[in-house]
């Protein structure tokens, strides 16, 4: 079993819908949570980034970490073409062996429609 | 953030040659990281590069065919030694800034292929 799971898509959605990605996980150490979003042919591109559980929203993005539920989330609110991208999740433990080292997800295509 | 560029961009080798791959980073950081990202898969650290010491290296990547250097704050480098076309794929670089480790910000990745 992978530590971190995301499901692959494609995820099609209309332009203007709320897009809802996910990741779960089986490591209780990991603290921080981050998704990134990656163009065709380009680096990651950090998005968003949480500490433990909550919420935490920047503009058209907001994240949700459960960690009793080892769940987390990401929300685009009023999709645009420009979010067509693959986002990938990533995460890391607060351990001194650990520091800087994310475990990714296998990232989720999302393609908004116009 | 921090502004990171890899050269080469891309590269197309034949088998049993090696590949260096240049990171530049246009601020001092702690640490630097280079990953791997196979064709539609996501991304596998292969090791950290530490100033001043040798790269510390995850289970399954070696240093004899993955070697790293890491000369200055803003510089590292990546070789993939004696290649074969399973390491055909994306190697991308990454820094973490500021006081928490866990905020990376990569590069533009470099495109191998090899023949």
């Amino acid at each position: 079993q992978k530590e971190v799971e995301q499901d692959p898509g494609p995820l099609s959605v209309p332009e203007g819908a709320i897009v809802s990605l996910n990741c779960t996980y089986s490591n209780s150490a990991f603290q921080y949570f981050m998704w990134y979003r990656q163009y065709s042919r380009k680096g990651p591109e950090l998005l968003m980034y949480t500490y433990s559980s909550g919420n935490k929203e920047d503009g058209r993005f907001t994240a949700q970490v459960d960690k009793s539920s080892k769940y987390i989330s990401l929300f685009i609110r009023d999709s645009q073409p420009s979010d067509s991208a693959t986002y990938l999740c990533a995460m890391s433990a607060m351990r001194s062996d650990s520091w800087g080292k994310l475990q990714f997800g296998a990232g989720t295509q999302v393609v908004v429609t116009p | 953030s921090a502004v990171i560029s890899q050269k080469p961009s891309r590269d197309i080798c034949q088998r049993g040659t090696s590949l260096t791959i240049q990171c530049q980073v246009d601020s001092q950081v702690t640490m630097m990281f280079w990953y791997r990202q196979q064709p539609g898969q996501s991304l596998t650290l292969i090791a950290t590069a530490n100033q001043g010491s040798e790269a510390t290296y995850e289970s399954g990547f070696v240093i004899d065919k993955f070697p790293i250097s890491r000369p200055n704050l803003t510089f590292s480098t990546l070789t993939v030694s004696n290649m074969s076309p399973e390491d055909s794929s994306i190697y991308l670089c990454s820094v973490a800034t500021g006081g928490v480790l866990n905020e990376q910000f990569f590069g533009p990745g470099t495109r191998l292929t090899v023949l």
